[in-house]
């Protein structure tokens, strides 16, 4: 099942730079967007989502924006710092469809000082 | 902050046993479902549920799995007799309302090693 696809299983940024994760999806009746950051022994901890009217929402140092005719999203994380430092999922779901998450394989992003 | 729980955080047991992992969703939350990740796969989608029943469920979800809410905190998975197979980290998540900006807040999980 690859309806939510992250290619890039890692990615490595200097502090204060920017860093964009990016997302992909197949099934265009995906209707919301959610990002999940998640540390090593700690569960997925939500970060910010986007509708699919919408094609970026903002909050504090992340945006994501959203590409509904190339079926892509991305994250931006600016400026990062080394506390981003962790696993990155997109997901997403479909409104009023029993609202299971369907995850991407998660992209690493380490934030070097 | 409200957060959902998990206990315990790791789970031993041997192949054809049974084992319930247990969650408490956060405590206005309607929704509840259970994730798992096998090592080194994506987070897969298992079941929800609403109203004391399931509202939805994936393949993975078999005859060998039950959930139950048996009182008005606890949401507990069951898997009936344990594959070697099971074996992953599951996560319980919990969300305000069903349907619409669906966001779901999950427990740090449940690490399952069958033997």
């Amino acid at each position: 099942d690859q309806q939510v696809k992250q290619n890039s299983p890692s990615l490595s940024v200097q502090e204060g730079r920017i860093s964009i994760l990016n997302c992909d999806y197949t099934n265009s009746m995906f209707d919301y967007f959610l990002w999940y950051k998640k540390y090593p022994a700690e569960g997925p901890t939500f970060l910010i989502s986007i509708s699919s009217i919408k094609d970026k929402n903002e909050d504090g140092r992340f945006t994501v924006f959203l590409n509904k005719s190339a079926k892509h999203l991305s994250l931006h994380i600016v400026p990062s710092q080394p506390g981003d430092s962790a696993v990155y999922f997109c997901a997403a779901t479909i409104n009023n469809a029993g609202n299971m998450l369907t995850f991407g394989g998660g992209t690493r992003l380490m934030v070097k000082p | 902050e409200p957060e959902v729980t998990q206990t315990p955080s790791h789970q031993v047991t041997q192949m054809g046993q049974e084992v319930i992992l247990r969650c408490v969703p956060i405590s206005n939350h309607l929704y509840f479902y259970w994730y798992r990740q096998i090592l080194g796969q994506k987070v897969e989608f298992l079941v929800s549920f609403y109203n004391n029943e399931i509202s939805e469920k994936s393949e993975i979800f078999d005859d060998q799995f039950s959930v139950e809410r048996p009182d008005g905190s606890n949401f507990t998975l069951k898997i009936r007799s344990t594959k070697l197979e099971d074996s992953a980290m599951y996560f319980c998540a919990s969300s305000p309302r069903p349907g619409g900006k669906n966001i779901q807040y999950f427990g740090a999980g449940t690490r399952l090693s069958v033997l």
